[in-house]
């Protein structure tokens, strides 16, 4: 079982409809979330992190958490052609201190 | 605020050469990291500083790649001799401190030919 896990996509969403990306994760020592956006041939930059068990707002998106069921979730509302990208989730555990990444879901807005 | 900065941004070299990448954290950050990322796949940690001591190197391919930190700033990757397989890109981010959001720079994209 892969530590971070992602669907691939692509993830194909109308413009302005709601993007929902789930990433499921294996240990449960698991403390710390985050979501990056890439754009093609760029480097990752970070959009959401999540720390507590809930929703987190930030602008158009959303991170959701729940640890019970290991899953991190991002929606973005009202997308737009710009949020075409790929997302990947990021999860670090206590004691271990380093990112482990999935491998990314490709989204694509059509306008 | 300036960002992670990394040079050089392309690279073309021939199996068997060496190469390295620098990289610049972000000011008063801790802790550096360099990734490797395949196309199609997540960032993978090569390395991981704290300060210019290593805490992580567990993935780090000691018979051909090496790393340093020396005076707890700047970093440089070297891969010596490089393999088809290395062809990649290189990442290198920094951090506040161990578990704390990660930033990247640019990247350094390497072609083996």
């Amino acid at each position: 079982q892969k530590e971070v896990e992602q669907n691939s996509g692509p993830l194909s969403v109308p413009e302005g409809a709601i993007a929902s990306l789930n990433c499921t994760y294996s240990d449960r020592g698991s403390q710390s979330f985050f979501w990056y956006r890439q754009y093609s041939g760029k480097s990752p930059e970070l959009i959401m992190s999540i720390y507590s068990n809930g929703d987190k707002e930030d602008g158009r998106f959303t991170a959701q958490l729940n640890k019970a069921s290991q899953y991190v979730s991002l929606l973005i509302r009202d997308s737009q052609p710009s949020d075409s990208a790929t997302y990947l989730c990021a999860v670090n555990i206590l004691g271990n201190e380093k990112l482990t990444f999935g491998t990314g879901t490709r989204l694509t807005i059509i306008p | 605020e300036a960002g992670v900065a990394q040079s050089p941004r392309y690279k073309i070299i021939e199996k068997r050469q060496s190469v390295a990448f620098w990289c610049n954290p972000i000011s008063g950050h801790a802790t550096l990291y360099w990734y490797q990322q395949i196309l199609g796949q997540g960032p993978k940690l090569l390395i991981q500083f704290q300060n210019n001591g290593v805490v992580d190197d567990s993935q780090l391919p000691k018979d051909r790649f090496s790393a340093e930190r020396l005076k707890g700033v700047d970093s440089t990757l070297k891969i010596q001799p490089a393999k088809l397989e290395d062809s990649a890109v290189y990442l290198c981010a920094s951090s506040p401190g161990l578990g704390y959001e990660q930033y990247f720079g640019p990247g350094t994209r390497l072609t083996v030919t």
